[in-house]
């Protein structure tokens, strides 16, 4: 059973960048076996997908919003990360962590992280 | 690409059958998913590729469709059942539907 943790800081200033760490247990990064996304949810709206990462280091990022992500793997730590800038307050969200086999629909899925932007 | 679900809200008693529509803005064959999330709580997939049931869950949630049109039934809602439901494709990117909220009439 592959469980995930998000963490990070609870609070981010406006033009700043938003920094998220997942970790993940059950499984090893590094085996291949999934896909590791990051997704959120606006307040009161729909899920947004933001992108994803595979234990090669290779990445793919929701068109919308790739000038200002970017994900990494530490396979030492089990752990990936997002990192988002610029952001303001519209980036107010939930950001849950999730693992996808093949990348395509989200078996598994952290308890997700409230990160509100606000100076 | 778009997706729309309907309807935004569907109020519904336990014991009755529960219809939810999404609706993609092109084709995305079968590459739709269903999920469902209760309050303070990740989303939980129910379906993928838009009619096999995820591991472990019940039999009375079932999907259909293909291309732009696709349909997540529950036959006999339980208590547990009501819940927000997302769509998602994995066609082209991703993208979520912006859910249905069913509710206990």
């Amino acid at each position: 059973q592959v469980q995930l943790q998000e963490s990070g800081p609870g609070l981010v200033k406006p033009s700043q960048t938003l920094s998220l760490t997942c970790t993940v247990s059950g499984s090893s990064i590094s085996s291949g076996s999934y896909y590791w996304s990051w997704i959120r949810q606006l307040p009161g709206k729909g899920l947004e997908w933001i992108g994803h990462i595979y234990h090669s280091g290779g990445s793919y990022y929701n068109p919308s919003l790739k000038s200002r992500v970017s994900m990494s793997i530490d396979t030492s730590k089990n752990q990936f990360s997002l990192s988002l800038s610029s952001v303001t307050a519209a980036d107010t969200a939930v950001y849950y962590c999730g693992a996808a086999p093949n990348a395509n629909y989200y078996d598994y899925w952290g308890q997700g992280t409230l990160v509100p932007v606000s100076s | 690409i778009v997706l729309t679900q309907s309807p935004a809200t569907l109020s519904l008693s336990p014991g009755e059958r529960a219809t939810l529509s999404c609706r993609a803005s092109q084709s995305v064959t079968n590459y739709l998913g269903w999920y469902q999330q209760k309050p303070g709580q990740a989303p939980r997939l129910l379906i993928y590729d838009a009619s096999r049931r995820a591991t472990g869950i019940p039999a009375r949630f079932s999907g259909s469709g293909s291309g732009t049109d696709f349909t997540l039934t529950i036959s006999s809602l339980e208590p547990e059942d009501f819940a927000v439901y997302f769509c998602q494709q994995r066609s082209n990117w991703r993208t979520f539907g912006q859910g249905t909220k069913l509710e206990i009439k």
